[in-house]
């Protein structure tokens, strides 16, 4: 079985500063996906950015990129230039390729983003 | 494109009575999740259909159902519901089951009194 860990439940950040939020994860797959997820206040998970476990590079959206590191089982989140729009609850996810596309959810965590 | 539309937004039922909840996912994707979200268990899955089929099931009690139409509309039945039914329930599709990325709902909010 696999488990996702976020254990900061709540961090801030002054708006144009960066933030890094933490992932990790437990599984014996070699084949899997990771994710963070977004939910601000209108519910809706919006995905932020997704890396495969195969590729080294560290995968990167705009002002978000993430620090995996596959042998730690470590899936960071950085946000850089924080905007008042980034205030949301953020998921790490994690599903494992093939048929089964079960996400695993981490616990979340709750970003204010300071004006 | 339109997105994922869940119905309704918030419901309140009375312990004891079910709810069905629906799920219209966007054209074209075939492949429908579902998850229960609340405060203390987080996010989890509840069940995933495909073509009308149920591939992957969650851990939860029988009480806890659900089936796809032949136009990917998807709804969820909860019978006998329990104060700890009250939860956030989320929608997601996408086009294939093998597709990393779900397009997520908005969400049903279920209250049960």
């Amino acid at each position: 079985a696999q488990t996702v860990t976020q254990s900061q439940p709540e961090m801030s950040v002054q708006e144009a500063e960066t933030v890094t939020l933490s992932c990790t994860y437990d599984t014996s797959e070699s084949n899997y996906y990771l994710f963070w997820y977004k939910q601000p206040p209108s519910r809706q998970m919006i995905l932020v950015i997704r890396q495969e476990a195969y590729k080294q590079q560290n995968a990167t959206e705009n002002r978000f990129s993430v620090n995996f590191q596959k042998a730690a089982k470590s899936f960071s989140l950085k946000i850089s230039d924080s905007q008042l729009g980034d205030t949301a609850m953020y998921f790490c996810a994690f599903r494992v390729t093939g048929a089964n596309s079960k996400l695993t959810f981490g616990k979340g965590i709750t970003l204010s983003v300071r004006p | 494109k339109a997105g994922v539309t869940q119905t309704p937004r918030y419901l309140i039922k009375t312990r004891g009575q079910q709810v069905t909840l629906s799920c219209s996912p966007i054209s074209g994707h075939r492949s429908v999740s579902w998850y229960q979200q609340t405060p203390g268990q987080g996010l989890q899955f509840l069940f995933e259909y495909f073509s009308e089929t149920q591939r992957n099931k969650g851990n939860f009690p029988g009480r806890f159902s659900g089936r796809q139409f032949s136009n990917s509309r998807s709804e969820m039945n909860v019978s006998t519901l329990e104060l700890g039914d009250s939860a956030l329930y989320l929608c997601a599709s996408k086009r294939q089951i093998q597709q990393y990325g779900y397009t997520f709902g908005s969400g049903t909010r279920l209250t049960v009194v």
